[in-house]
């Protein structure tokens, strides 16, 4: 079975800086996807990012990147010129080939600091 | 494209009780998940539907839980005489599936379920 770790609980940034927040998984699947999804508080969780196993070059979207190390089986999330509605809760997920089912990490608590 | 809507999105009930759940998908979404996501935990999967077939069911769904999918279209999930460990949030989320490719879950906004 596959897992995801997200090792810190919480993290803080000053607006207008950069954050990293760390993710590393466990999988016996050549190919498969990876996501950052943002839950805002009392909101819904919306995808921030996805990286598929099979494409060495790293993700990016607009101020969000990734760092996708196949091999170390880690997928870190960049956040850069951080903005207040940044703050949420991070969850990095994997899911295997064909649409199944996502598994979770437990989530990084992002705080932003005007 | 309304989003994935979720009813109700709060409810109390009292320890053995019975409650159902709604969820309604993008329209167009073959495939439908329901996940729990308990206070400072991230989702856990349920259960998961393509079109009206229930493909998979997670060990954590006990045989208090059921869930269905009619018509292919909405959903509902179950929870027969409720324990104060099944008070947690109550994720749905849809997606398609076709022979071109994958696509994404998108999430509805939940039902935050408290057992007293």
């Amino acid at each position: 079975a596959q897992t995801v770790t997200q090792s810190q609980p919480e993290m803080s940034v000053q607006e207008a800086e950069t954050v990293t927040l760390s993710c590393t998984y466990d999988t016996s699947e050549s190919d498969y996807y990876l996501f950052w999804y943002k839950q805002p508080p009392s909101r819904q969780m919306i995808l921030v990012i996805r990286q598929e196993a099979y494409k060495q070059q790293n993700a990016t979207e607009n101020r969000f990147s990734v760092n996708f190390q196949k091999a170390a089986k880690s997928f870190s999330l960049k956040i850069s010129d951080s903005q207040l509605g940044d703050a949420a809760m991070y969850f990095c997920a994997y899911r295997s080939l064909g649409n199944t089912p996502l598994v979770f990490g437990k989530g990084t608590r992002l705080s932003v600091i005007a | 494209d309304t989003g994935v809507s979720q009813d109700p999105r709060h409810k109390i009930t009292k320890r053995g009780q019975n409650v159902t759940f709604r969820c309604d998908p993008i329209s167009e979404h073959n495939r439908l998940y329901w996940y729990r996501q308990t206070l400072g935990q991230g989702p856990e999967f349920l259960t998961y539907f393509q079109n009206e077939a229930q493909l998979e069911k997670s060990r954590l769904l006990s045989d208090r839980f059921s869930a269905e999918r009619p018509k292919g279209s909405f959903s509902t999930l179950e929870i027969q005489r409720t324990e104060q460990g099944d008070s947690a949030m109550y994720l749905c989320a849809s997606s398609l599936l076709d022979g071109q490719g994958t696509y994404e879950q998108y999430f509805g906004p939940g039902t935050r379920l408290t057992v007293t």
